[in-house]
């Protein structure tokens, strides 16, 4: 089993669409969450942290559920240019290892 | 002014060379790291190093050996290249402890022949 799983995918959703992802990761000892964007051939680039509470960054909502060790992110109002493949990003306590989930392929069309 | 810059962007190589990927960072972090993407897109941690001391390695083929002059630059030297390196390498930075997100390179290319 890999140490971050996320939905597979692709998500196909019209412009204007929310679309939601989920993420659940195994070690209970994970410090860090973090969901990042990858463009065709471009490297990831980090999207928003996420933390306990909950946060929002525009259009942006992110979600952590320690006791279940999940972690979501919502897209509202989804917009063409949000079509890329987003990553959900686990560091394990300690700091210096962070593990990549295989990523969700995110189409968004007009 | 690039923050994490590698190079090359492309390599071409056949089976059996050894070849570097070279990568600098100017952000002061003190952190660096590799990672391989293969064809499946999965994004696999090779090495870490903090201040120029290896601190992960991931059982990686002893035919990779990353190299860190200091803690701005962080090198990976490949012996006997097989098909089966042909992935983009990753380098990466970060401040410090993994609470802090990572900054990525636009990674090299490379394609064994």
């Amino acid at each position: 089993r890999k140490e971050v799983e996320q939905d597979p995918g692709p998500f196909n959703v019209p412009e204007g669409a929310t679309v939601a992802f989920n993420c659940t990761y195994s070690n209970s000892a994970s410090q860090s969450f973090f969901w990042y964007r990858q463009d065709c051939r471009k490297e990831p680039k980090l999207l928003m942290s996420v933390y306990s509470s909950g946060n929002e960054d525009g259009r942006f909502t992110a979600q952590l559920n320690r006791a279940s060790q999940y972690i979501s992110l919502l897209i509202r109002d989804s917009k063409l240019s949000d079509s890329a493949t987003y990553l959900c990003v686990v560091t394990r306590a300690g700091g210096f290892k962070t593990i990549f989930g295989a990523g969700t392929r995110l189409f968004v069309k007009a | 002014d690039t923050a994490v810059s590698q190079t090359p962007k492309y390599l071409v190589t056949q089976m059996g060379n050894d070849k570097s990927i070279k990568c600098e960072q100017n952000l002061g972090h003190d952190t660096m790291y590799w990672y391989k993407q293969d064809s499946k897109k999965f994004l696999k941690i090779m090495f870490s190093y903090n201040n120029k001391e290896l601190i992960i390695n991931e059982t990686v083929p002893n035919r990779f050996s990353p190299k860190s002059p200091d803690k701005a630059h962080l090198n990976l030297h490949i012996n006997s290249l097989e098909l089966g390196d042909s992935a983009v390498y990753f380098c990466a930075s970060s401040p410090g402890q993994g609470n802090s997100p990572l900054h990525f390179g636009n990674g090299t290319r490379l394609t064994v022949t």
